[in-house]
């Protein structure tokens, strides 16, 4: 596996407050991608990046933003958390063609 | 709608049988199908794939099949262990100028049974 740790793994915050999420890899990947879990939606991608300062949307991509300013670093940031954004997020990157590998995950529970 | 179906939200099969999962797919574009298998607590791990080319894939225990002119795709694995207990998504590359995204169904939970 690509060596991905992802900060914090839990975080429980409020309504109205920024939140930011970090991803870290060691493995000189060049895409990197967010993703969001929820029961009965699988995984849903929220935003990608294909290089440094290169993002793009993904699939629900509504309430957050994103930052690569290194190769190894990618921020997810919810500018004012919302109960719906209470998930678990994955970070993932990508070195081949194909596959991805994924992060442990960050449980973030929005009140 | 979704592109990508796991119809099938749970399985349960009995330790030494066959678990089979299935994925439908509505995009003929697809070029490359891929399984993640998740365990709780932690992030999806990869766990075969199979080019739109080809009709089968085997790795050990784990054998994906491919019906293109069906879009469906189906996972074996053969013998089941408990450890093989977890979440299994399916999930499809668009290919092209997709930049290399995935698209996931919502996954089957499989439960072996000792």
């Amino acid at each position: 596996d690509a060596g991905i740790t992802q900060s914090p793994r839990h975080k429980v915050t409020e309504t109205g407050t920024p939140v930011t999420l970090r991803c870290h890899q060691t493995e000189n990947h060049r895409y990197m991608y967010w993703y969001r879990q929820d029961p009965g939606h699988g995984l849903r991608l929220i935003h990608y990046s294909y290089g440094v300062k290169d993002t793009d949307k993904g699939e629900v991509s509504d309430g957050y933003s994103v930052s690569r300013s290194k190769t190894e670093d990618f921020l997810l940031t919810l500018e004012s958390a919302t109960s719906s954004q209470t998930s678990v997020y994955f970070c993932a990157t990508r070195g081949g063609v194909h596959e991805q590998y994924f992060g442990p995950g960050t449980r973030l529970t929005v009140t | 709608d979704q592109q990508v179906k796991q119809n099938s939200p749970s399985l349960s099969v009995q330790e030494g049988r066959i678990s089979i999962l299935n994925c439908d797919y509505t995009n003929s574009m697809f070029d490359y199908f891929l399984w993640y298998k998740k365990y709780p607590a932690e992030g999806p791990t990869f766990l075969i794939s199979i080019s739109s080319i080809k009709d089968k894939n085997e790795d050990g225990r784990f054998t994906v099949f491919l019906n293109k002119s069906a879009k469906h795709l189906s996972l074996h694995i053969v013998p089941s262990q408990p450890g093989d207990s977890a979440v299994y998504f399916c999930a499809a590359s668009p290919g092209g100028g997709s930049q290399g995204n995935l698209i996931f169904g919502k996954g089957t939970k499989l439960s072996v049974k000792p």
